[in-house]
């Protein structure tokens, strides 16, 4: 059981340059999500998807693309990257509400955009 | 939208020392998370809150649903290395999406 698996955990990019962090889990959860981590500012939420083919935005949804063909696959697209996405990122999934447990945690991927 | 903030930001604390921190909303909250970090990882769940006034322990850590639904607590009992980290508060309303609190990074000195 892998859990949440984030691909790749480190990325420098140059500006301008497109690419796709990928995850994938192995749990069955519905909801999946993508967040950015930076410093002094916690987690904030990106994109979320409460199941195959349903997508929505989160707090901070620009520059970045989402689609959900299948459960267990949530990639997250930068179209064109620039210096202010350098950040960490984490794919988090879990059931949806039940009134129980929280979010499963990627290991994240640490992006550089130069 | 939604904030929390968390306090203390950081600290330093012996070896064996109980630690205490919390974290606030302006929002009422039907859910409270408690995740730690560690160093290039992930957060993981420590301890999930479901009721006003609720305490839950999980081995050293207990947790608190505060009673205005505003804000939780956690402490740590007879700190150890391995505890150093970053915590995270989460909250959550009605809707199905958390919001994350800024951390609270601990140090823990031999």
């Amino acid at each position: 059981n892998a859990g949440v698996t984030q691909t790749p955990k480190f990325q420098v990019l140059k500006t301008g340059q497109s690419m796709t962090l990928q995850c994938a889990q192995d749990m069955n959860h519905e909801y999946m999500s993508w967040y950015r981590q930076d410093p002094g500012m916690g987690l904030r939420l990106i994109h979320y998807s409460v199941g195959a083919g349903i997508t929505d935005q989160g707090e901070v949804p620009n520059g970045y693309n989402v689609s959900r063909s299948t459960t267990e696959d949530f990639p997250l697209r930068l179209l064109s990257a620039a210096p202010s996405q350098t950040s960490v990122y984490f794919c988090a999934s879990s059931y949806l509400r039940t009134g129980s447990d929280g979010y499963t945690f990627g290991s994240g991927t640490r992006l550089t955009v130069v | 939208g939604q904030q929390l903030n968390q306090s203390p930001q950081s600290m330093f604390i012996q070896e064996g020392e109980d630690v205490s921190m919390n974290c606030t909303s302006s929002s009422i909250f039907n859910t409270w998370l408690w995740y730690k970090q560690d160093p290039g990882e992930g957060p993981v769940l420590l301890i999930a809150l479901y009721k006003a006034g609720e305490l839950t322990s999980n081995g050293r850590l207990t947790a608190q649903f505060g009673i205005t639904r505003k804000d939780s607590f956690l402490n740590i009992s007879a700190s150890i290395p391995s505890d150093v980290g970053i915590y995270f508060c989460a909250g959550r309303d009605y809707g199905q999406n958390f919001v994350f609190g800024p951390g609270t990074r601990l140090s823990v000195l031999p």
